[in-house]
């Protein structure tokens, strides 16, 4: 059961347009939810994140936007760069007493960024 | 950065070997997560500990067990190595917070012949 679904397995784009990455999630207890960049032969790390009690949330080029009623959070990428070139995921916590912190991650998106 | 290590970075065993990955913190965090990634699965929970010898369970811990006797170390041990443990594995570390923001390790590259 894939409570965190990133259903594009890749995307490729040019330099300076716009990535957006996409996410769905099934469980209503998610409240919180966070993305990761990994490049490889690296551990993940953290890249932005956003609460249910919001829709968007910015840094610099990045933009998560969540739409609580479809389940549904994307991120930006505004411009794209050839650095961004990564390993995305998203996940999701539940917010719960005894979740003691849990992220359930998605698959994954390949990001290219053609120069 | 966070300061985490994981060692060894790269191991090759056989089928049967017992294995066990280390996974050093200097952030004194509370909590410590063991995970693997594997190609459309993304990263998956294997086991969790929420304090010294507090462990539990995560999504895919069959095969696998961990102690964690002191804040800063959590150990993850194949008892049996079988093929299909041949992954990557990351360790993570949290303090807990609003987001429960994770840290992660460099990872650990396990094949198991």
């Amino acid at each position: 059961d894939q409570q965190v679904k990133q259903n594009s397995p890749s995307l490729s784009v040019q330099e300076g347009r716009i990535s957006i990455l996409n996410c769905d999630y099934t469980n209503s207890m998610f409240d919180y939810f966070l993305w990761y960049k990994k490049y490889p032969a690296e551990g993940p790390t953290f890249l932005i994140s956003i609460s249910s009690i919001k829709d968007k949330n910015e840094d610099g080029r990045f933009t998560v936007f969540l739409n609580k009623s479809a389940k549904h959070l994307s991120l930006h990428i505004v411009p794209s760069q050839p650095g961004d070139s990564a390993v995305y995921f998203c996940a999701a916590k539940n917010a719960g007493g005894t979740s003691y912190g849990k992220l359930t991650f998605g698959q994954g998106t390949i990001l290219t960024v053609h120069p | 950065d966070a300061g985490i290590t994981q060692s060894p970075r790269h191991k090759v065993t056989e089928t049967g070997t017992p294995v066990t990955l280390r996974c050093h913190q200097t952030e004194n965090h509370r909590y410590m997560y063991w995970y693997r990634q594997d190609p459309g699965h993304g990263l998956r929970l294997i086991h969790y500990s929420y304090g010294v010898k507090d462990t539990d369970k995560g999504e895919v811990s069959d095969g696998y067990s961990v102690s964690r006797s002191k804040t800063e170390d959590f150990l993850l041990t194949l008892e049996s190595a079988t093929s299909s443990q041949t992954s990557v594995y990351f360790c993570a570390i949290s303090d807990g917070g609003l987001y429960n923001e994770q840290f992660f390790g460099p990872g650990t590259r396990l094949t198991v012949l």
